[in-house]
């Protein structure tokens, strides 16, 4: 059964830093791009960013760049979100995706990033 | 960046009735790699088509994708209780990648 399990969402205050953790399981994770996928409270989806199979490819959402950094070790199965200057506008349900291709075949149940003072 | 939009933004039926669905994007797809994806209440979302057309692993024969370029189209054959969701469409062909506004099918 395939699984991918979120981690380390929470409060923090505005300029903020979190850091994002995504278990997998029960797939060969070594061979899927991942992406990190948002939703906003009431809101629709919005693609954050995604990461090539060997890490070496790596795309952002230009709302994010330069603040959040995606990565992966294939050694441990694990997917990660590094996210620093952290604005009100970030707040949202932060779900990790995987697909054989650029779309999301499978997602995890997702981690909810509140940033307010 | 390509813009997609999603129409309509709510659609009334009942069960049994067909549902069509449009994503119209503001640029050609590249290699109409054109997702969608069933979200319901409290839930993560689930793929249903990847590539404009093929159904994704488990999903019903009731949903289908067509389409190619800017215009989309998913179809509802039948609606089942289930199938009363919201549905985005994505493209995956160029980044950045983007989702439309999503298209809340109710019942009627």
């Amino acid at each position: 059964e395939v699984q991918l399990v979120e981690s380390g969402g929470g409060l923090v205050q505005p300029g903020g830093s979190l850091r994002l953790s995504c278990a997998a399981s029960g797939f060969t994770f070594s061979t899927y791009w991942m992406n990190w996928v948002r939703q906003a409270p009431g809101k629709g989806l919005e693609w954050v960013a995604n990461i090539e199979q060997d890490g070496s490819e790596k795309n952002y959402v230009d709302s994010v760049k330069g603040r959040f950094t995606i990565s992966r070790d294939n050694a441990k199965n694990s997917l990660y979100l590094q996210m620093n200057s952290l604005r009100a506008e970030d707040t949202a349900v932060y779900y990790c995706t995987g697909g054989s291709g650029w779309d999301s075949d499978y997602w995890g149940q997702g981690t909810l990033v509140t940033v307010s003072s | 960046e390509i813009v997609l939009t999603q129409s309509p933004g709510t659609l009334s039926l009942s069960p049994g009735e067909r549902a069509t669905l449009s994503c119209r994007a503001s640029q050609s797809v590249s290699s109409n790699y054109l997702a969608w994806y069933q979200q319901k209440p409290g839930q993560a979302p689930r793929l249903l088509i990847y590539d404009a057309s093929s159904r994704a692993t488990g999903i019903p024969d009731r949903f289908s994708g067509s389409g190619s370029g800017t215009d989309f189209t998913l179809t509802i054959s039948r609606l089942e209780p289930e199938d009363f969701a919201v549905y985005y469409c994505q493209q995956c062909g160029s980044s950045p990648l983007t989702f439309g506004g999503g298209t809340k099918v109710e019942i009627k």
